[in-house]
């Protein structure tokens, strides 16, 4: 069965430092998103891609973020200088077309900020 | 906006009993409704989901759904819990294009 693949599954960083984290997301799917859980909260949204280009974004998604598809495969989000309030669970996540089709969640890259 | 309210951040039942997780929504437009499940350190798997059709909805692992308009409401249930059910629940709605909106989540304990 196809699935949504990140990688790395733990990072640790010092504060001010870029972070890329990245994913595979399902082959034909066209939406792409991220999707941030921070310690004991609820999953936010943070952006959504399609078609080369963002979608939409969140308040949480500031100049600080960014997104990719460099390739046909990998969907990476970066941030440029992180902050201790950036630690969290991130996921990402894809979807088909349709408003009703499913989004498949990869299992989340685990980020920490020192 | 579409919002997801979930009742009860933390429910235990016994091994065997009824499940009951709660979940309410607001939205202005007919809803796209969904239950996940989060496993310890995994990923969010997606146990059902109402979008049109019938109102009682199926999922994985002997979970189920009923859409109810008229009470806002998108309950989960299984009629009989089992261990492996441990996890947390997350429902969600979606919110414009295709943006999910998540509640807070429920965290489900199973007694032996």
């Amino acid at each position: 069965e196809p699935e949504v693949t990140q990688t790395p599954s733990h990072q640790v960083t010092q504060m001010g430092q870029e972070v890329i984290l990245r994913c595979v997301p399902i082959s034909n799917h066209l939406y792409f998103y991220w999707y941030r859980q921070i310690l004991g909260q609820k999953v936010e949204f943070l952006v959504s891609f399609y078609n080369n280009e963002i979608s939409e974004k969140s308040e949480i998604f500031d100049d600080q973020f960014s997104v990719e598809r460099p390739d046909g495969s990998n969907f990476t989000l970066k941030i440029r200088s992180t902050k201790l309030e950036d630690s969290a669970m991130y996921f990402c996540a894809s979807s088909g077309m349709s408003v009703q089709e499913t989004q498949y969640f990869g299992p989340g890259t685990r980020l920490l900020v020192l | 906006a579409q919002s997801v309210t979930q009742l009860g951040s933390h429910v235990s039942v016994s091994e065997g009993a009824l499940v009951l997780l709660r979940c309410n929504y607001s939205s202005s437009v007919p809803p796209y409704l969904f239950w996940y499940v989060q496993y310890p350190n995994q990923g969010l798997q997606l146990l059902l989901k109402y979008t049109t059709g019938a109102t009682l909805v199926k999922g994985i692992n002997g979970f189920e759904a009923e859409f109810k308009k008229s009470e806002t409401s998108f309950h989960l249930t299984k009629p009989s819990a089992h261990m492996s059910d441990a996890a947390e629940y997350f429902c969600a709605v979606v919110q414009g294009a295709q943006k999910l909106v998540f509640g807070q989540g429920t965290r489900l304990t199973i007694n032996p």
